[in-house]
């Protein structure tokens, strides 16, 4: 069965720091890891999808790496903002099924 | 073009109510999906449907029937709500199944008392 963490669990970090939220599973036979941000009483909002076959994918400040050996991928967030204080959610897709990690809530502070 | 939207957004029910949740998409989407999220928890697969008139259980299924009679709709239904149930429901769609994207829908609060 699927296992999939996300630690830590909170993180707080001030303004202009550089910072990255790890997410490890325990089955490398996965179709794409996604990550999400999730703001307080929200929906899920896609960041970044780095397909089986890819080692990273950018979209702006952030970059998302996939070690599928290792099991684990890193979301690297650059010069953090205080509109990027949010949860975080990394999932795996493998056939039908998608699996979550609980999230890191991130706190960036002024 | 709406994307993935949900109805209601909030939901207060009694134990042992019924309540019907609807997810629509507008995106010509294969597959749906229903989630619950609850607490210091990931989201949780509850059912999901490859096509109209099919559904499959995900992980976490008891207590909760889905249909798809239109391939834009996807319905979840509690016959017998229990507090336990009391979360978080987002709706899901994928072009297919592997490597395609999910996208999903704002959720829905529902409390049962």
């Amino acid at each position: 069965k699927q296992e999939v963490t996300q630690i830590p669990a909170a993180l707080s970090v001030p303004e202009g720091e550089n910072l990255v939220l790890n997410c490890s599973f325990t089955d490398s036979a996965i179709y794409n890891l996604q990550w999400f941000r999730q703001d307080p009483g929200k929906g899920l909002t896609s960041l970044l999808l780095i397909q089986s076959s890819q080692r990273e994918q950018t979209s702006g400040r952030l970059n998302a790496s996939l070690d599928k050996s290792s099991g684990r991928s890193t979301l690297y967030i650059a010069a953090s903002q205080p509109g990027d204080s949010a949860t975080y959610l990394c999932a795996v897709r493998r056939g039908n099924d998608m699996r979550f990690g609980a999230g890191t809530r991130l706190t960036v502070k002024p | 073009n709406a994307g993935v939207t949900q109805t209601p957004k909030f939901r207060v029910l009694k134990t042992g109510q019924s309540m019907t949740l609807l997810c629509a998409q507008d995106m010509n989407h294969e597959y749906m999906y229903w989630y619950r999220q609850d607490p210091g928890m990931g989201l949780r697969l509850i059912h999901y449907s490859v096509g109209e008139g099919t559904t499959a259980k995900g992980e976490v299924p008891d207590g909760y029937n889905v249909s798809r009679l239109k391939k834009q709709n996807f319905l979840l239904g509690l016959e017998s709500a229990a507090p336990s149930q009391t979360s978080v429901y987002f709706c899901a769609s994928s072009y297919g199944g592997g490597p395609y994207e999910q996208f999903f829908g704002p959720g829905t609060r529902l409390t049962v008392l």
